[in-house]
Order: structure tokens, then C-alpha cells, then sequence
């Protein structure tokens, strides 16, 4: 089973459209973050949630708007697609919220912008 | 914004030799960790060191830290093609993360 998945694992739009990604760990991890990887491989910490409330929100436009139904369910919205957007991004996962220890990691989503 | 930085960005070597990766960092921390990515993939966890740990050995691989230089660096002994990858150091302080932009490793057979 894998410990954390994301849907979709390709995805083509076009600039102005509207997507989600979605995000799912079956590993009980209270903390779940979404990371953003650029063509130059600079990973940057976008959302961390623990226990569906949010604790981390760097500066991203408030056109991405993570949700959590759940501890288990962390998804990331995006409007108003831009050609920056482009990148892979990854959700992972873990134990607790302080002092993180290992993050467990989804194979990423790549998304292009056209 | 970054935290580590990764030395060197990329590292060829033949199989069998060693590869050292050295990460630096600016602010405190509390803990100090290694990942791997290989192409097209996610990133998976090698080891962690505590901000009160200098060493420490995980099969063919040893992290060293020292905290007054605010650097780590990770060896690879024996190296296999298959440890052909991306390594990442990661910065803990708190409840914060924060990734290197990482060191492209090639080992040629």
C-alpha cells in the first residue's frame, strides 16, 4: 500500500483554469505539508496542516487554497492558472508537529501551465 | 525561502569511490536531515542528526554535523550506480522545514 498518494500525477492545462491535486496518507500522521519544486529542483515549503487546522502558510498568492476533510486528506487548490505555476509539486506527511522528524513523501504531481 | 545549501551541486564519480556532500546553513536548528530523489520520484528519508549529535552511520552512509560551522556533510561509501540520485539536506528549527537545492550525484559503472 502506499503510505502517501497524490492524484493527479500529470496534469496539462491551460493558463486561467482551475485545479486540484489531491493528497492521502494511510500512515495515522497528524502533520501533512505541501511542497512545490521548481525546474531547478528548489523544493519550497508551501502549507503545513496538523490535525486539519493550518500552521505553516508561507507567501503563496491566495490563488492556492489547501483543504483538510480530514487528517488523513490534505488537497491543494489552484485558480487562475499561471505559466509560473508550472513545477512539480509533493505532499508528504508526518508524525508530529514539533521537531519534525522524517517526512514521508508522494511521488508528486507535475503540472504544466500552457 | 532556502535554508541549506548543498556543496557540491554536482558530483560524478566512478562505482566503488566514495561521495561527499556538504551542506551549509545559516540559522539554528534542531535537527538536520538527508534525503534522496531519484529522477522523477519523490523524496525519501536517509538519516537524521540532532543539533547535539556529531555523527552518525546508517549502512554505507555517515552524516557528520558540526553546529558552530553550521555544516553537514554526508558520505556515501562504496558507491553503487543504483545511488545515482539527488540528495537533499533539510533544516529543522521548530516546527519548520526547510530544503537545500541539493546535489545531483551520478555513479558511473
Amino acid at each position: 500500500d502506499t503510505a502517501v498518494s497524490q492524484t493527479p500525477k500529470y496534469l496539462v492545462t491551460q493558463m486561467g483554469n482551475d485545479k486540484s491535486i489531491k493528497c492521502e496518507q494511510n500512515l495515522g500522521h497528524d502533520t501533512m505539508y505541501w511542497y512545490k519544486q521548481d525546474s531547478k529542483k528548489f523544493l519550497k515549503i508551501m502549507f503545513s496542516y496538523n490535525n486539519k487546522e493550518l500552521i505553516i502558510n508561507e507567501t503563496v498568492p491566495n490563488r492556492f487554497s489547501p483543504k483538510s476533510p480530514d487528517k488523513a486528506h490534505l488537497n491543494l487548490h489552484i485558480n487562475s492558472l499561471e505559466l509560473g505555476d508550472s513545477a512539480v509539486y509533493f505532499c508528504a506527511s508526518s508524525h508530529g508537529t514539533s521537531w519534525p522528524g522524517e517526512l514521508f513523501f508522494g511521488e508528486g504531481s507535475r503540472l504544466t501551465v500552457l | 525561502s532556502q535554508q541549506g545549501e548543498e556543496d557540491p551541486q554536482a558530483l560524478s564519480i566512478q562505482e566503488g569511490e566514495n561521495a561527499t556532500m556538504n551542506c551549509s546553513y545559516k540559522t539554528s536548528i534542531n535537527n538536520l536531515q538527508w534525503y534522496r530523489q531519484n529522477s522523477g520520484r519523490g523524496l525519501v528519508h536517509l538519516i537524521l542528526i540532532r543539533s547535539n549529535e556529531r555523527e552518525k552511520h546508517s549502512g554505507r552512509l555517515r552524516v557528520t554535523l558540526d553546529t558552530s560551522k553550521k555544516s553537514s556533510s554526508l558520505l556515501i561509501t562504496a558507491s553503487r550506480a543504483a545511488d545515482t540520485a539527488s540528495y537533499f539536506c533539510a533544516t529543522v528549527l521548530g516546527n519548520d522545514m526547510r530544503f537545500g537545492a541539493g546535489t545531483r550525484l551520478t555513479v558511473k559503472p
